[in-house]
């Protein structure tokens, strides 16, 4: 595609639910990102892919965030029992190669009620 | 660990004035530095960023900054502003990491 998609845009779970959030880089690139942006503030790093390999999870608050990209291309932030602290936007972002400009996704609204 | 300052998380200019949005950051090593521009509902656009070379970067929309070592900085300014310059706008640092560190936003407000 011509950018990055992220679906869905909207999402409202209800707290302890789990939710799923995929990310549609731009065909070609090899880095993924997932930043959360709380509101109000800058976004902040979960996670990174080359590929297919998670090479950096640092960013991810607890282990109920996991994040997958199983064949190099589309991925997916998965984050079980919800809380209502998971409230955020989640932004997907692709670049090139390591090291490139990161192109963002119009990101997914999460609302834990 | 990086860091990045932006200085005044709100800021309105009249249609016609100068913008000058304030960035510090706090690096280790020389960083990669970004600025970015989010408005409603939409992800985050790249306006410019700084690699290595030319400390003066010009962007997209006349947006510019300059890259200054000694005062860890790079202000975001453009010479006249549009009402459609109203956004939010970040800056972000990157270094061997890779992954972006942000600054907390500025509300830009171009009043008419």
């Amino acid at each position: 595609g011509a950018g990055v998609s992220q679906s869905p845009r909207y999402k409202v779970a209800k707290r302890g639910q789990d939710v799923a959030l995929r990310c549609d880089p731009i065909s070609g690139h090899v880095s993924l990102f997932w930043y959360q942006q709380a509101l109000g503030q800058g976004p902040e790093f979960l996670t990174y892919f080359q590929n297919e390999a998670q090479l950096d999870k640092s960013g991810l608050p607890s282990d109920r965030f996991f994040a997958e990209r199983p064949e190099g291309s589309v991925s997916t932030l998965k984050i079980q029992r919800t809380q209502q602290e998971d409230s955020a936007v989640y932004l997907c972002a692709s670049s090139f190669q390591v090291g490139d400009t990161q192109y963002f996704g119009p990101g997914t609204r999460l609302t834990v009620l | 660990a990086q860091s990045v300052t932006q200085l005044g998380s709100h800021v309105s200019v009249s249609e016609g004035a100068l913008v000058l949005l304030r960035c510090n950051y706090s690096s280790s090593v020389p960083p990669y530095l970004f600025w970015y521009v989010q408005y409603p509902n939409q992800g985050l656009q790249l306006l410019l960023k700084y690699t290595t070379g030319a400390t003066l970067v010009k962007g997209i929309n006349g947006f510019e900054a300059e890259f200054k070592k000694s005062e860890t900085s790079f202000h975001l300014t453009k010479p006249s502003a549009h009402m459609s310059d109203a956004a939010e706008y970040f800056c972000a640092s990157s270094g061997s990491a890779r992954q972006l560190t942000f600054g907390s936003g500025t509300q830009l407000t171009v009043l008419p």
